[in-house]
């Protein structure tokens, strides 16, 4: 099983300011690796695929990089919406075996 | 606009068994594959199973393998997870998603709470 690792577990940043969130796989997953949002109460919400690629609806401060086993979400500028548990997830695997990250929490400092 | 209903969770006793549901709108269910996806009360994401469009490909997280099974109704618009020999550990919110062409799970439900408690 690839096991994913998200740092740090808790991000305090300010409104306006930029947040990198990280995500480590312990083997190569390549550049399959997808990045969701979720707020309390609510579902994920798919952001980046493809390590780097936007999906749809998604603004332009949430970016996304990495490949191989090393990945970041940066996003620029903080509005009070963004403030929510980040995860990210490999889908690597054939046949299917996905695997989530335990979770980066973004809080406002 | 795509719609994902989950139903059917609920208390169920050590051993027992749960079928959700989940209805499907919005777009043309028999074009996606579907996954359903849990999250135990405050923790993380965990991938339980995962059908292809017509419903002849099918996996299993080894957490559920040989307890769940999975299937889908294309004429109704709907998965399901049929969940026998339930465990403590199996309580969660349980999720259904699409998966996307690049297997990702581009649109979620809102979830039903699964208990397994005596």
């Amino acid at each position: 099983e690839i096991v994913m690792t998200q740092s740090p577990a808790t991000l305090s940043v300010s409104p306006g300011e930029r947040a990198t969130l990280s995500c480590r796989a312990s083997q190569s997953v390549s550049s399959n690796l997808a990045w969701y949002q979720q707020k309390p109460g609510q579902a994920p919400r798919l952001l980046i695929y493809g390590a780097s690629t936007r999906a749809t609806g998604i603004p332009a401060r949430f970016s996304g990089s990495g490949s191989g086993t090393e990945f970041t979400l940066t996003i620029s500028s903080l509005q009070s919406e963004d403030f929510a548990v980040y995860y990210c997830q490999q889908y690597n695997n054939w046949p299917p075996a996905y695997t989530f990250g335990q979770g980066t929490k973004l809080e406002i400092k | 606009q795509v719609q994902l209903v989950e139903s059917g969770g609920g208390l169920v006793k050590p051993g027992g068994s749960l079928r959700l549901s989940c209805a499907a709108s919005g777009f043309t269910f028999s074009d996606y594959y579907m996954s359903w996806i849990r999250q135990a009360p405050g923790k993380g994401l965990e991938w339980v199973s995962y059908i292809s469009s017509s419903g002849s490909t099918i996996y299993y997280a080894d957490s559920v393998k040989g307890r769940f099974t999975i299937s889908r109704d294309n004429a109704k618009n709907s998965l399901y997870l049929q969940m026998n020999s339930l465990r403590a550990e199996d309580t969660a919110v349980y999720y259904c998603a699409r998966v996307d062409i690049v297997a990702t799970f581009d649109y979620w439900g809102q979830g039903t709470l699964v208990t397994v408690s005596s």
